[in-house]
């Protein structure tokens, strides 16, 4: 079965300092790759997904992520924070043998002004 | 946009009160599914459905069961709720497949067992 792993439980970042947020994925096969964000007290919203193709991906409020294969990774990037983007982010690993997603355990992050 | 609406943002329940969480869909969505979310844990899948009718069990089942008996409405039921159901429940959609297409999220149910 497929797992997702994010390494950082939480961090906190400047308002106008760039944000990585790291994903690693186990699986044989290319997987089906997504990032979601969660602002508090709401459900789930799709920022971006990664299918095949170019393997840098833009989403949507300015975060791009990048697909590396070698690495098993998709990790998230926004090149300038603002207050805003304080949440909690998941990433998410689908296959086509199976309905569901996996979803890693959540990053938080925290923008201080 | 596909619409997810959970009926109840926040609920309080007592230990051994049975239990309905309602989820309704406006956008023709075959998948539907419901998880809870606990810090630390990430989100954890209880059941999900693939049509009327079908369902099947996720990864923490114990204690839960779900209806479908409307392509647009899953219903998850606690059959006697207990302290440790206390969490937040998260119902989504998806169009098939939904691997592949990603799912949609109503805003969820903060659920307190006391």
């Amino acid at each position: 079965a497929q797992s997702v792993t994010q390494p950082d439980i939480h961090i906190t970042v400047s308002e106008g300092a760039s944000l990585e947020l790291r994903c690693n994925y186990s699986y044989g096969a290319t997987p089906y790759l997504f990032w979601y964000v969660q602002s508090p007290g709401q459900g789930l919203q799709l920022l971006l997904k990664y299918f095949s193709g170019d393997t840098l991906v833009q989403g949507i409020k300015g975060f791009e992520a990048e697909f590396k294969r070698s690495q098993s990774s998709f990790n998230l990037r926004k090149p300038s924070v603002h207050w805003s983007d304080a949440a909690e982010y998941f990433c998410a690993v689908g296959t086509l043998s199976d309905y569901k997603l996996s979803f890693g355990a959540g990053t938080t992050v925290t923008v201080r002004a | 946009d596909v619409k997810v609406t959970q009926s109840s943002r926040y609920l309080v329940k007592r230990t051994g009160e049975k239990v309905f969480l309602e989820c309704v869909q406006d956008m023709d969505h075959e998948n539907m599914f419901w998880y809870r979310q606990d810090p630390g844990l990430g989100l954890r899948l209880i059941y999900f459905s693939y049509d009327v009718k079908m369902k099947e069990k996720g990864d923490i089942p114990e204690g839960y069961s779900v209806s479908r008996e409307k392509k647009e409405r899953f219903s998850l039921i606690l059959e006697s709720a207990s302290t440790n159901q206390t969490s937040m429940y998260l119902c989504a959609s998806s169009s098939v497949p939904g691997q592949i297409s990603g799912y949609t999220f109503g805003s969820g149910t903060r659920l307190t067992v006391v």
